[in-house]
């Protein structure tokens, strides 16, 4: 299957810093997700991209759809407390194609 | 409800024995989706239906796991003698369509002892 790189895997912040990672993949993708999963609970969507160069937000949230449709990008501007989780990316091929997931990145704030 | 219901939460199984897992998608979602999450790991597709029809079940492990959507709704997942590396939480999606953003539940966190 198709292998998704997130990095960092996890970061420990400060309330109010801003934090960003990144998603990359060998293969182009068409659709990039980005997902939030707090524990014993699904991923929840944050943002969904469809086009190469895309930047699109949600409140503190920005996210980005790579030029070259292989990597994505998302920040979180003035972090607090209720950002914790794992952060994680998917992308899809093709529509109607499968969704593969990143490893993930373990966001901890520290108040 | 208005999102992804799945059922039981959480499951225990002795080794050997059956399970099934079910997943309620929102309602006129056409295209249902289920992942397996072991710890620390990213979902990882399993199979992927399109209203009753599954069109890819590359994902499944083995024959022991079976998945059905009989009426285009309600989907079930199977697990036949169960063993320890099943362990792990199975989460279902759904989505509009194919190529739209899927919406998943809070999973079935399955433990085989």
């Amino acid at each position: 299957g198709q292998q998704l790189n997130q990095s960092p895997q996890s970061m420990f912040i400060q309330e109010g810093e801003d934090v960003s990672m990144n998603c990359t993949s060998s293969s182009i993708f068409n659709t990039w997700l980005w997902y939030k999963q707090e524990p014993g609970e699904g991923p929840v969507l944050l943002i969904a991209l469809y086009k190469a160069g895309e930047l699109t937000s949600n409140g503190r949230l920005t996210a980005q759809f790579g030029i070259t449709r292989k990597d994505s990008f998302l920040n979180i501007s003035a972090s607090i407390p209720s950002d914790v989780g794992i952060y994680f990316c998917a992308g899809q091929l093709y529509a109607g194609n499968q969704f593969y997931f990143g490893t993930g990145t373990s966001l901890t704030v520290i108040p | 409800g208005a999102g992804v219901s799945q059922s039981p939460r959480y499951k225990v199984a002795k080794r050997g024995q059956d399970v099934a897992l079910r997943c309620d998608p929102i309602s006129g979602h056409v295209s249902l989706f289920w992942y397996q999450q072991a710890l620390g790991q990213g979902p990882e597709f399993l199979t992927y239906f399109q209203n009753e029809a599954q069109l890819d079940k590359s994902g499944l492990p083995s024959d022991r796991f079976f998945a059905e959507r009989p009426e285009g709704s309600v989907s079930t997942l199977k697990i036949q003698r169960t063993q320890q590396e099943d362990s792990a939480v199975y989460l279902c999606a759904s989505s509009a369509r194919g190529s739209q953003p899927q919406h998943f539940g809070d999973g079935t966190r399955l433990s085989i002892l």
